[in-house]
Parts: structure tokens; C-alpha cells; sequence
């Protein structure tokens, strides 16, 4: 079955400063990438994906960006805020068109925003 | 859009009995309806997949009859925890996919004394 790498497991940056977690995975036929935000004690919300035929998505100050070959993916955020305080989930599946896999998460990476 | 929300939000239970959550998509109807569990600090781990109509496919490591699911319409699953151990507690998420996309519920946390 697929296997999800990520790292750092913690990781303290200057708020304005930018973040960059990074993920591998193990089965080259996945090609559905999502990342997740989780706060402490809610169910985590889905802040960007990004698939396997596209090699990078934005959406303000994140990005996501996929490299199939090395069968890695990565998430970036820019001009970090407190608020970006949170533990962050990548995750990989499969979608064969008639709706996607259950999902195989990372183990995290807690995001530590320093004022 | 997209929401999706659970009930209970957290349970306290004896050891042996039963506990039902549900899981509802509130403004959307979902083709899949997933079941996660997560223990504390640690990631998500797929249960079980559920499809509306169909009998769900477990994960390997999960036993059936202890993760009863049923997934009446496709807006509505819910998970019973049969014969409930101090193991089982957990904090059990939903989500609900639309196409590829998954979107998770708040959880619910269950205690079992």
C-alpha cells in the first residue's frame, strides 16, 4: 500500500517569514495530493490539493508543488501569520475518475509561527 | 460549501456498551463517506469506506463487527462501536468526498471508562 513521508515534524519560523514542508510517497500510482490544516481538537480542513497532472497550484500566500518523478511534494507558505499557527497534514490517494480512494496521511508537521 | 458535521462531538461510555456518530454532509450529497481514527498527536488512519447502499470495505487491522457502518443516503453514515474497550477511545473523523475531494468533519471524541 502507499506510504507517506513528511517532513520536518516540527517546524518554528518568524511570522513573515515562509514555511516549506516537504512529502514523499511510495506508490507511483497515486495522483491525488491534498494538504490539511489541523487545529487541536477539530477535524482538519483542506486548504489545497493538487494532482498529479499539474507540477504547481497557488492560491495566495500557499502553493503546493508535485514533482511525479521523484515522487515528492511540497507545501509553501509565504508571509506567515500567527494564525498559520497549526499542524499540517499531507496526504496522497488515488482517483480512477469515478471518485478517489480513502486518503494516507503523512504524520505532520506542527507549524509554530514566533511573533 | 462543504460542510460536513458530526454527533456527537464526544462521548463518555462504559466499557462493553455501544456508541453510534454520525456523520452528515450538510449542503452537498457525498458518492463516499470515509472513516478515520485518530490517536493522540499521531496522524489520521483510514477505517473503513463507505458507500451509500453498499456494505463498507474495512481496513486491514479493523474488525467489522467491533466498527459497525451503515451509510443510509448519501448525505448520512454512522459508525457504531460495538462492545466498547479503554482502547477504542479515540478521536473518530468523517469525511464526505465530492469527486476526489475529502471533507472532514469536527470529530468526535470518544472515552471509554
Amino acid at each position: 500500500g502507499e506510504n507517506v513521508e513528511q517532513h520536518p515534524s516540527t517546524l518554528s519560523v518568524q511570522e513573515g517569514d515562509s514555511a516549506v514542508i516537504k512529502c514523499t510517497y511510495s506508490d507511483s500510482a497515486s495522483n491525488y495530493f491534498p494538504w490539511y490544516k489541523q487545529e487541536l481538537g477539530k477535524g482538519p480542513q483542506l486548504i489545497i490539493d493538487i494532482r498529479s497532472n499539474v507540477g504547481e497550484k497557488k492560491d495566495q500566500r500557499i502553493a503546493v508543488t508535485l514533482n511525479k518523478t521523484a515522487k515528492h511534494f511540497s507545501l509553501h507558505i509565504t508571509e506567515t501569520q500567527p494564525e498559520d499557527s497549526a499542524v499540517y497534514f499531507c496526504a496522497a490517494s488515488y482517483d480512477s475518475g469515478g471518485g478517489a480512494d480513502g486518503l494516507t496521511f503523512g504524520k505532520g508537521t506542527h507549524l509554530i509561527i514566533q511573533p | 460549501g462543504a460542510v460536513v458535521s458530526q454527533h456527537p462531538s464526544w462521548v463518555i461510555c462504559k466499557s462493553g456498551t455501544s456508541v453510534k456518530i454520525e456523520c452528515r454532509s450538510l449542503d452537498f450529497q457525498a458518492t463516499t463517506m470515509f472513516w478515520y481514527r485518530q490517536f493522540p498527536k499521531q496522524s489520521l488512519m483510514l477505517m473503513a469506506t463507505s458507500n451509500e447502499g453498499s456494505k463498507a470495505t474495512y481496513e486491514q487491522g479493523v474488525e467489522k463487527d467491533k466498527f459497525l457502518i451503515n451509510h443510509a443516503s448519501l448525505t448520512l453514515s454512522t459508525l457504531t462501536v460495538t462492545s466498547a474497550h479503554p482502547e477504542d477511545s479515540s478521536f473518530y473523523i468523517c469525511s464526505a468526498s465530492v469527486l476526489y475531494e475529502q471533507y472532514f468533519g469536527p470529530g468526535t471524541r470518544l472515552t471509554v471508562t
